[in-house]
């Protein structure tokens, strides 16, 4: 079964400063990898997918992840944060074949401050 | 309107009270889902359906059951509550034609069992 895990459940940046969000992910076959993000009081919206392809993805809100089979990682990247990058973010992984059932992280809280 | 509809939004109940759960979409996919989200745990899968004559447990069933009443509407019902299912409650839906399953979310329906 494939599974991930985000290293830090808080994670706390200045305003301006790289956001990085880790994750790691387990798979016996190619996986297909989410980032979702969660605003208070709102259900989840996806970030970014990576499923097949260029290993750099491009999401909204200037985040990007990077697919490195050899690290088995998906890590969730900003250059400059902003006030309103404060939520929770999920990492999730799914594969071809599997149900297509969403497997997620525990999420990690990102703190932005002035 | 919301793309997913969940009701209510919030819920308190008493244990060994049945409780159920709404989820209504109008993206016209055919998969649904249910899952929970707690504290620290992030979102499990508790039951997924991908049309109307399909039904499967996920991760953590039991206590609940779902119906799927037409495409759109997808139910989950707490036969006789306990505390421990007080939780933050998501529906979501996919398109099997998107490839590689991009949720898209309700709002979450608070449950708190007291």
């Amino acid at each position: 079964a494939q599974s991930v895990t985000q290293l830090g459940s808080h994670v706390s940046v200045s305003e301006g400063a790289l956001v990085l969000l880790r994750c790691n992910y387990s798979s016996s076959v190619p996986p297909y990898l989410f980032w979702y993000v969660q605003y208070p009081n709102q259900g989840l919206q996806l970030l970014l997918k990576y499923t097949t392809g260029a290993t750099l993805v491009k999401g909204i809100n200037g985040f990007e992840a990077e697919f490195k089979k050899s690290e088995t990682s998906f890590h969730l990247t900003k250059p400059s944060a902003h006030m309103s990058d404060a939520a929770e973010y999920f990492c999730a992984v799914t594969i071809t074949g599997g149900g297509n059932k969403l497997t997620f992280g525990t999420g990690t809280q990102l703190k932005v401050e002035l | 309107d919301a793309d997913v509809t969940q009701t209510p939004r919030n819920r308190i109940t008493k244990t060994g009270k049945r409780i159920m759960l709404e989820c209504s979409q109008t993206k016209g996919h055919d998969r649904m889902y249910w899952y929970r989200q707690d504290p620290g745990l992030g979102l499990r899968l508790i039951y997924y359906s991908f049309d109307v004559k399909d039904i499967n447990k996920g991760e953590i069933s039991d206590g609940y059951s779902v119906s799927r009443q037409a495409q759109a509407k997808f139910s989950l019902s707490l036969e006789s509550a306990i505390p421990n299912q007080t939780a933050l409650y998501f529906c979501a839906t996919s398109d099997v034609s998107s490839g590689a399953n991009v949720l898209t979310f309700g709002a979450g329906s608070r449950l708190t069992v007291l």
